[in-house]
């Protein structure tokens, strides 16, 4: 099966620019989730969805920060206005809700984001 | 809140030597599932293995297997017959069983197998 589908792979932007994310999950994964990977650092949360509803944005940084997922597959997460601080990798995760316990996440490869 | 500590930043090893890697967490929870991911380069996270709370019998993979202490909450990864490809990011992660809650990981510790 095909895996997580991130885009774009790397992304410069100056700091007050916006700048989005998307996600393709593997087909048919109930849960997406969004992580954000400071460097020298593992993996924080932003936000959680099930189908295209949103389970935990806790962690989220609302007043920049914003997430969808229309129709319960694809996912873009947007930052408006960039910070130098939002400089990291952007790992979207996918599981299927029957498997979620079983095997943990899949995950894509990331979009690196760099903040100047 | 669950923590996950993994308290080497970076470890290295000789090539088909054994290595093992360190993690602690602190959980309130009786329910849980362990993992250990590995994170080459390319960014993206591949599950190593992963170990159920309620099953006392360490999980095993291949040349992966891990020691679980529940009592201690502790549980490393030992690494057998190091490969040059096993150099990478290796990741300790928590997840609460039954809920609808993320994954917690560790600070990770970087590994190097040395030809």
């Amino acid at each position: 099966e095909a895996g997580v589908a991130q885009s774009p792979r790397y992304k410069i932007i100056e700091k007050r620019q916006s700048v989005a994310f998307w996600c393709n999950p593997i087909s048919g994964h109930a849960t997406l989730y969004w992580y954000q990977q400071i460097l020298g650092q593992g993996p924080k949360l932003l936000i959680q969805f099930q189908n295209n509803g949103v389970v935990d944005d806790s962690q989220l940084p609302k007043d920049r920060f914003s997430a969808e997922r229309l129709k319960g597959v694809d996912s873009t997460l947007k930052i408006q206005p960039a910070k130098l601080e939002d400089s990291a990798v952007y790992l979207c995760a996918s599981s299927a809700l029957r498997d979620r316990d079983a095997d943990g996440y899949t995950f894509g490869s990331g979009t690196r984001l760099t903040v100047v | 809140a669950q923590t996950v500590t993994q308290s080497q930043p970076e470890m290295s090893v000789q090539e088909a030597e054994t290595v093992t890697l360190s993690c602690t967490y602190d959980t309130s929870e009786s329910n849980y599932y362990l993992f250990w991911y590995k994170q080459p380069p390319s960014r993206q996270m591949i599950l190593v293995i992963r170990q159920e709370a309620y099953k006392q019998q360490n999980a095993t993979e291949n040349r992966f297997s891990v020691n679980f202490q529940k009592a201690a909450k502790s549980f490393s990864l030992k690494i057998s017959d190091s490969q040059l490809g096993d150099t990478a990011m290796y990741f300790c992660a928590f997840m609460k069983r039954w809920y609808n809650n993320d994954m917690r990981f560790g600070a990770g510790t970087r590994l190097t197998v040395k030809p």
